[in-house]
């Protein structure tokens, strides 16, 4: 069975910097493209970013602006999302998904429950 | 990005029938059969209704079932349950190969 875990989220300063982290298990980490997507409050789900299988080629949405990284490390099968210089507007719910495909096909077919950061003073 | 936009509420009685549709740009889903449907119960893991516009998934009940017409796609649910009382998402490829969520329907039965 698919397991996705995230953590690493919590409350942060405007300006401040994390690191969100998705636990993977259940398939073979690196044979499939992975995904960043968010919630605001009250608002509906964003994409943020893609990962291929084996690292080399990442997507972002245009919105990212530079501020955000995805990486991933087939060892610990494990994915990654820093966001640098937090703004107000990225206080939301960070989901990791699985893609179906190893390049991405863009279908996200298993998701985690979240983890929420909020950037407040 | 480009806006993806499906209806903000949509309801029916037990056992009707309802559909969502969600309306893209020619740079997404007016391009691409590439448009997935999700189902978000706040507080859970969203859930892959359909890829690839019709394709349903192993373990997705049939009463899900999808479509597409120029830049609008469609989810149908047929045979309404209680427990399809959530929030709804249809998602596209786009020509910046990115991925674009509609901006989400609640369905209330």
């Amino acid at each position: 069975e698919v397991q996705l875990v995230e953590s690493g989220g919590g409350v942060v300063q405007p300006g401040g910097s994390l690191r969100l982290s998705c636990a993977a298990s259940g398939f073979t980490f690196g044979a499939f493209a992975m995904h960043w997507v968010r919630q605001a409050p009250g608002k509906g789900l964003e994409w943020v970013a893609l990962i291929s299988g084996d690292g080399e080629d990442t997507k972002y949405a245009d919105f990212v602006k530079g501020r955000f990284t995805i990486s991933r490390d087939r060892i610990t099968d494990s994915l990654f999302l820093h966001i640098n210089n937090l703004r107000a507007e990225d206080t939301a719910l960070y989901f990791c998904a699985k893609d179906s495909g190893d390049y991405g096909d863009y279908v996200c077919d298993s998701w985690g429950q979240g983890t929420l950061v909020t950037v407040s003073a | 990005q480009s806006a993806v936009t499906q209806p903000a509420s949509v309801s029916g009685s037990l056992g009707q029938s309802i559909t969502i549709s969600c309306t893209g740009t020619s740079s997404d889903v007016g391009y691409y059969n590439y448009v997935s449907w999700y189902q978000h119960h706040p507080g859970k893991a969203p859930k892959l209704l359909i890829s690839d516009v019709s394709n349903r998934p192993s373990g997705v009940s049939s009463r899900f079932s999808g479509s597409k017409s120029g830049r609008t796609a469609s989810l149908t649910i047929s045979g309404l349950q209680p427990e399809d009382e959530a929030d709804y998402y249809c998602s596209s490829y786009t020509s910046s190969s990115t991925l674009v969520f509609g901006t989400g329907t609640k369905v209330t039965v």
